[in-house]
Formats: structure tokens, sequence, C-alpha cells
């Protein structure tokens, strides 16, 4: 079964250019999270999707950042336009249901560079 | 709001010594988890424990051992027999058992190196 995947790997742009990141959630995981790490501080919540919908994004830094999940399926942050201090590694992660305990199984995560 | 505090950026271990990685956590709520993540060097983050804070037994994973005290509100993480594969960085982490809040708060990390 294929895990969480996340494109790119790696991203480098300026300050005040555009990124969309891409998270490709486990396949039937209606539940999809994203966080992320600054360097050197802990890895923080951004936002929770179920479905299409999303849940809790308590975890938003601001309003240039823009999480989407049409259908259900795979989702995209999209971050516009972007600063120096959202330079860090984005990690998506995603689970099957909120009954009971259910593990968030994480991507290997987006490395993003403002420069 | 819950904190995770890891108070050791950076830990080192002799390859088949024992280790342990302390974590501390804050919260009001009597029921949550509590986990350790590993995220090896360029790779994903996979979970390496689980402790339900309702289960007075600490977890056991093979060599991976926890020692949960609910009243301190410490969990720290074990690792017996180091392996070089054990070599990541470790997250203590935390999430309220209820449904309506799925969020996972980590701690800063500790780094562990494992010396052949």
């Amino acid at each position: 079964e294929a895990g969480v995947t996340q494109f790119p790997s790696h991203s480098v742009i300026e300050k005040g250019q555009t990124v969309t990141l891409r998270c490709d959630p486990i396949s039937g995981h209606d539940n999809l999270y994203w966080y992320r790490r600054v360097m050197g501080k802990e890895i923080k919540f951004l936002l929770h999707f179920v479905k299409e919908s999303k849940q809790d994004e308590s975890g938003m830094p601001n309003n240039r950042f823009l999480a989407e999940r049409t259908g259900g399926t795979y989702s995209t942050l999209k971050v516009q336009p972007a600063e120096l201090e959202d330079s860090g590694v984005y990690f998506c992660a995603s689970s099957q249901d909120t009954s009971v305990y259910n593990e968030q199984f994480f991507g290997p995560g987006t490395r993003l560079t403002v420069l | 709001a819950q904190t995770v505090t890891q108070s050791q950026p950076e830990m080192s271990v002799q390859e088949a010594e024992t280790v342990t990685l302390s974590c501390t956590y804050d919260t009001s709520e009597s029921d949550y988890y509590l986990f350790w993540y590993k995220q090896p060097p360029s790779r994903q983050m996979i979970l390496v424990i689980r402790q339900e804070a309702y289960k007075q037994q600490n977890a056991t994973e093979n060599r991976f051992s926890v020692n949960f005290q609910k009243a301190a509100k410490s969990f720290s993480l074990k690792i017996s027999d180091s392996q070089l594969g054990d070599a990541a960085m470790y997250f203590c982490a935390y999430r309220s058992a209820q449904r309506s809040y799925q969020k996972v708060t980590f701690g800063t990390g500790t780094k562990l190196q494992v010396i052949p």
C-alpha cells in the first residue's frame, strides 16, 4: 500500500512569489492534515480536512495560506505571497477515520525555502 | 492549550546500550494519547509507540518502552540495545481523545546519534 506522498520534496522561491504544495493521502483515508516545522522549532498543526470539508483550520497562520481538497482526495496548500518566515518543512498526514483511536500517517514533507 | 516539551535537543548512545529520551507535557484533559515519532534523516516520520492516558500500564514495542507518569505529566522513551538504525529525530507528541480535536501537538524533537 502506498503511503502519504508529497510534492515537491523541495522548493526554493523568492519572497513575494507563490508556491503550491501537494499532498496525496493514503487511499481511502477521509482525514487529511497539514503541519509545519519551522527551523529548530516544534511541528505545528495547520489544518484538518474531513473529506473535502475543513474540520479545523485553527492553525493556519494568516490569509496568505490557502488549503483546498477538492473531491476529498488530494490536497493543495498554496502560499501567496510567500514571506521569509514561511520557510520550513510542511508535512501532510492522513488517517482513516476519527472513531476511537486512529493513527495519522505522515508524508516525507516538503522543504520550502523562501529567499 | 496543550504543550509538549523536550528538553534534550541532542542525545548520543553507544551501539547496544540503552538511552532514555525525556518528554513532559501540559494539559487539563484527563483522556488523551501520547506518542513517540521517529524521523530518520531524509525519510518520513513513523510512529514508534503510543500510550493511552487511561491505561496505567506502560506501552512496550520490542526494544522501545515508555515510562508514563500521568500525575507528573511525564512520558519518557527508553530504547534498549540501541542499533545504528535508531539514529533519527524523535518527537514526543500529544493528541486529545476527543473526536473533534484530532490535531497532534509536538515537542521540538531530540536528535539521537548512535555511536558504533
